[in-house]
């Protein structure tokens, strides 16, 4: 069965640093997403992108953040310059149509010091 | 906006037992509402949406329009029930989910 794929499982940076974390979705998906997972805190949405272009955002997603489909497999959420508090765990999913099942990739665990 | 809320954070039962977790939404229009489960050291999987009227693993929800609530309930508790719940919200015109805080299910032997 497809599954959403994420790269890195882990990652430890320095406050400040940009960091870029991958996801490879769904084959036949179109749209994608990202959320995120404060340690102890609710799953929250970051954003949605169909059609090479970003259709929802929340307040959380800010000018520090943004997305791309370099190419046709990859899905990227870059932080320019990380803060403390964007200390969490980052998952991707993908869906076929705008209202069909999420699915979600196994996350990448963020720790910025 | 748009909320869910878990009033249990944990819950724990025996197997063999009924489950109930409890969801309640507010959200003024008419959501979507979906089950979102996490084994242990698996990834997020739908578990049920409430649309599709199925019963998945022996789980069903109800969505209740009156009391803004859609349960998860299972009538007899196996083991491998014991997983990371989720309760999540969608709404007409917006692809984002909303998700609860979760609760941790422990089906004791």
């Amino acid at each position: 069965e497809p599954e959403v794929t994420q790269t890195p499982s882990h990652q430890v940076t320095q406050m400040g640093q940009e960091v870029i974390l991958r996801c490879v979705p769904i084959s036949n998906h179109l749209y994608f997403y990202w959320y995120r997972q404060i340690l102890g805190q609710k799953v929250e949405f970051l954003v949605s992108f169909y059609n090479n272009e970003i259709s929802e955002k929340s307040e959380i997603f800010d000018d520090q953040f943004s997305v791309e489909r370099p190419d046709g497999s990859n899905f990227t959420l870059k932080i320019r310059s990380t803060k403390l508090e964007d200390s969490a765990m980052y998952f991707c999913a993908s869906s076929a149509g705008t209202k069909e099942t999420q699915y979600f990739g196994p996350g990448t665990r963020l720790l910025v010091l | 906006a748009q909320r869910v809320t878990q009033p249990e954070k944990l819950l724990s039962v025996f197997k063999g037992a009924p489950v109930e977790l409890k969801c309640n939404y507010s959200y003024s229009g008419s959501p979507e509402l979906f089950w979102y489960v996490q084994y242990s050291r698996q990834r997020l999987q739908l578990l049920l949406r409430h649309i599709s009227r199925e019963s998945i693993k022996g789980f069903t929800a109800d969505l209740n329009k009156g009391e803004t609530s859609f349960h998860l309930k299972k009538p007899f508790a196996q083991e491998e029930d014991s997983a990371m719940y989720y309760c999540a919200l969608s709404v007409q015109g917006a692809q984002k989910l909303v998700f609860g805080q979760g609760t941790r299910l422990t089906i004791n032997p």
